[in-house]
């Protein structure tokens, strides 16, 4: 069973909808979540991060977060063309310890 | 903030030549590092990560080795690469404070050929 699930896409969307993008996690034990953007050719940077069960709203980004169903979506409003990149969901147990990501959407957005 | 140094950019290496591939950072002190590696159609995959000097743990078994010579350098080798280390190497820290999740290098595009 693969330890962070997300469907690879492409997700398209036009210019000024909402894009979700949803992640499942199989380790119970999990405690932290992150979202990271990764544009073509350039390393992931940290958009996202999510602890407790709800949403956590940041500008045009809310993360939600439901450890009962370990699933975790992030939820972008007036997407942007500058917004299409791939998305890695990330989780891991706290701490330091080391973060397992998954494979990653692609979102495409058209002007 | 941190800053975390990669170089070179890109690489392309012949089958079984050796490699080293640095990793410096600035702006925090006794940070937790990691290399991953992101080969094409793959997910991020941890490949060795340091709480500190000399301090390594691996992933993955392999020919790759990492060492921790420094507090603020991580350096990933090998002494024979292989058609299947190509990939996207990249190194991320996290502050020796705490912080909230990873920082990542800009990352060295490796191609063996």
């Amino acid at each position: 069973q693969k330890e962070v699930e997300q469907n690879s896409g492409p997700l398209s969307v036009p210019e000024g909808a909402i894009a979700s993008l949803n992640c499942t996690y199989s380790d119970r034990g999990s405690q932290s979540f992150f979202w990271y953007r990764q544009y073509s050719g350039k390393s992931p940077e940290l958009i996202m991060s999510i602890y407790s069960n709800g949403d956590k709203e940041d500008g045009r980004f809310t993360a939600q977060l439901n450890k009962a169903s370990q699933y975790v979506s992030l939820l972008i409003r007036d997407s942007q063309p500058s917004d299409s990149a791939t998305y890695l969901c990330a989780v891991n147990k706290g701490g330091y310890s080391t973060l397992t990501f998954g494979k990653g959407t692609m979102l495409l957005v058209s002007p | 903030s941190q800053t975390i140094h990669q170089w070179p950019a890109t690489l392309v290496q012949p089958v079984g030549s050796p490699l080293s591939l640095e990793c410096t950072v600035e702006g925090t002190s006794n940070p937790n590092l990691y290399w991953y590696r992101q080969a094409a159609g793959r997910g991020l995959q941890l490949l060795f990560y340091s709480v500190g000097i000399g301090q390594i743990s691996s992933e993955v078994p392999q020919n790759l080795s990492a060492s921790r010579p420094q507090d603020r350098q991580f350096i990933l080798s090998s002494k024979k690469l292989l058609l299947s280390d190509s990939g996207f190497y990249l190194c991320a820290l996290i502050p020796g404070q705490g912080g909230n999740g990873y920082t990542f290098g800009s990352g060295t595009r490796l191609t063996v050929v």
